[in-house]
């Protein structure tokens, strides 16, 4: 199965700031389908990105996608109070559908 | 509005059993596969098993295989897990989601899961 690393474990930012997070495959993911999730305490999962760098419906622009390959990111352009939570990578190009590990998103 | 209501789970000892069930509402569930992802506590996602529009093609995570039965029922608009032989690693909160268009897929819908803790 496809191993997804993410990076950096926690990223320390302040509201306004930009925010890059990494996800990196540990095989080439077919037709870049890889999507994003931002997760809240308490909440399930929510659709952010699909297929790398589709933007999932009503999700605000300062959120893009990039990558191919082996190696995608999410990029928060301008840091919003309410962005700040744990986000994951999933890959669904190859079964088994896998997850990465998470990188949480605090307030410095 | 488009809904995934989970419910069925508890604490159960190991080596016991839970059903756990999925109520959608707002789509037409009858054209989605449909899957089971799981959390536990502090950790990160990992699905747990996804079963075809006319639950005619089924997988699991080898983890829960000869345990774990995913089935449906179209005319009830419900997606169900039946746990046997729990075990402390099952222990997590598990979510219903909507696969977008294929088996594996972007999950565009979440329930707001069930909880299944397995001890003594």
């Amino acid at each position: 199965e496809i191993v997804l690393t993410q990076s950096p474990g926690t990223l320390s930012l302040s509201p306004g700031e930009r925010a890059t997070l990494s996800c990196r495959a540990s095989q080439s993911v077919r037709s870049n389908y890889l999507a994003w999730y931002q997760q809240k305490p308490g909440q399930a999962p929510r659709r952010l990105m699909y297929g790398a760098s589709g933007r999932a419906t009503g999700i605000p622009d300062r959120f893009s996608g990039s990558g191919s390959g082996t190696d995608f990111t999410l990029t928060i352009s301008r840091l919003e109070p309410e962005d700040f939570a744990v986000y994951y990578c999933q890959q669904y190009g190859t079964s088994p559908t896998t997850f990465g590990q998470g990188t949480r998103l605090e307030i410095k | 509005e488009v809904q995934l209501v989970e419910s069925g789970g508890g604490l159960v000892q190991p080596g016991g059993s839970l059903r756990l069930s999925c109520a959608a509402s707002g789509f037409t569930f009858s054209n989605y596969w449909m899957s089971w992802v799981r959390q536990a506590p502090g950790k990160g996602l990992e699905w747990v098993a996804n079963i075809k529009k006319d639950g005619s093609e089924i997988y699991y995570v080898d983890s829960v295989k000869g345990r774990f039965t995913i089935s449906r029922d179209n005319a009830k608009n419900s997606l169900y897990l039946q746990m046997n032989n729990l075990r402390a690693e099952d222990t997590a909160v598990y979510y219903c989601a909507r696969p977008q268009f294929l088996r594996d897929d972007a999950f565009d819908i979440w329930g707001q899961g069930t909880m299944v803790t397995v001890s003594s």
